[in-house]
C-alpha cells in the first residue's frame, strides 16, 4: 500500500515567518500535486511536479520534487493569514493509475 | 477551464434512505473520475475510480453494494449511497482526471457534498 506521510501535522505561526511542509513516501510517483483546502470546499490545485529534482515557484510558495520522486516539500516565505488552510500532497502512480493523498498539514497563520 | 461541479452541495437525510450525488465536468471530457471521502480534520480517502462505460474499481474496505457508482458519460459520474446510516455522514468529493496539454496528469476537484444522515 502506498502511503504519503506529511509533516508537520499541525503548524501555527506568526505572520511573516517562513515554513516548510514535507511529504514523504517509500513509493515512487510519476507526478505529485500540492493542494490547499478550505473548510467545506474541495481541494484547489497549487502545483504539479513531474520531474525528479524539479523546483517550481508560485509567488511566495516554492515546491520541490525529490530526485527519486518519492518525496516533496512546500516552502512558504513570509506567511500571510490568507495562507491558512489544509495543505495536501497527492502522488499519482503510473502503475496504479490513481492518486494517493498525504495525511495533510493544517496551517494557521496568525496576524 | 477545467471546472467540476457537484450536486447537491449539502444533503440531510433520514437513516435508511438512499442519496445520489452527481459529479460533472463542465468544460472538458473526463474518462476517469475519482470519488473521495473526507472525515472532519482528516485527509481525503480514495473510495473508487470510475471509468466511463465500465464498472468502477473500489478501494479495499469500500462496499461496492453500498456505494453505487455510475459513469454513463464522459462528463457525468454519480455516487449513490444506499440505505444510508449515520456513520456514512461525511464530506464526499469527486474529481475528474485529464491529461493536460503538456501531457502531465491532473485531477480537478468538485466543491464537495456534505452528507448528514440522521
Amino acid at each position: 500500500t502506498q502511503l504519503l506521510e506529511q509533516s508537520p501535522q499541525f503548524l501555527s505561526i506568526q505572520e511573516g515567518e517562513n515554513l516548510t511542509v514535507y511529504c514523504n513516501s517509500s513509493s515512487v510517483f510519476s507526478s505529485l500535486q500540492w493542494y490547499r483546502q478550505e473548510p467545506g470546499e474541495g481541494p484547489v490545485l497549487l502545483v504539479t511536479v513531474v520531474t525528479g529534482g524539479e523546483v517550481k515557484k508560485l509567488k511566495r510558495l516554492t515546491f520541490q520534487f525529490g530526485d527519486a520522486r518519492k518525496d516533496s516539500s512546500l516552502h512558504i516565505t513570509a506567511a500571510q493569514p490568507g495562507d491558512t488552510g489544509l495543505y495536501l500532497c497527492a502522488g499519482f502512480g503510473s502503475r496504479t493509475y490513481k492518486y494517493i493523498f498525504g495525511t495533510g498539514t493544517r496551517l494557521k497563520v496568525l496576524a | 477551464g477545467a471546472v467540476v461541479s457537484q450536486h447537491p452541495s449539502r444533503v440531510i437525510c433520514k437513516s435508511g434512505t438512499s442519496v445520489k450525488i452527481e459529479c460533472r465536468s463542465l468544460d472538458f471530457q473526463a474518462t476517469t473520475m475519482f470519488w473521495y471521502r473526507q472525515f472532519p480534520k482528516q485527509s481525503l480517502m480514495l473510495m473508487a475510480t470510475s471509468n466511463e462505460g465500465s464498472k468502477a474499481t473500489y478501494e479495499q474496505g469500500v462496499e461496492k453494494d453500498k456505494f453505487l457508482i455510475n459513469h454513463a458519460s464522459l462528463t457525468l459520474s454519480t455516487l449513490t449511497v444506499t440505505s444510508a446510516h449515520p456513520e456514512d455522514s461525511s464530506f464526499y468529493i469527486c474529481s475528474a482526471f485529464t491529461l493536460t496539454l503538456n501531457l502531465s496528469d491532473e485531477q480537478f476537484f468538485g466543491p464537495g457534498t456534505r452528507l448528514t444522515v440522521l
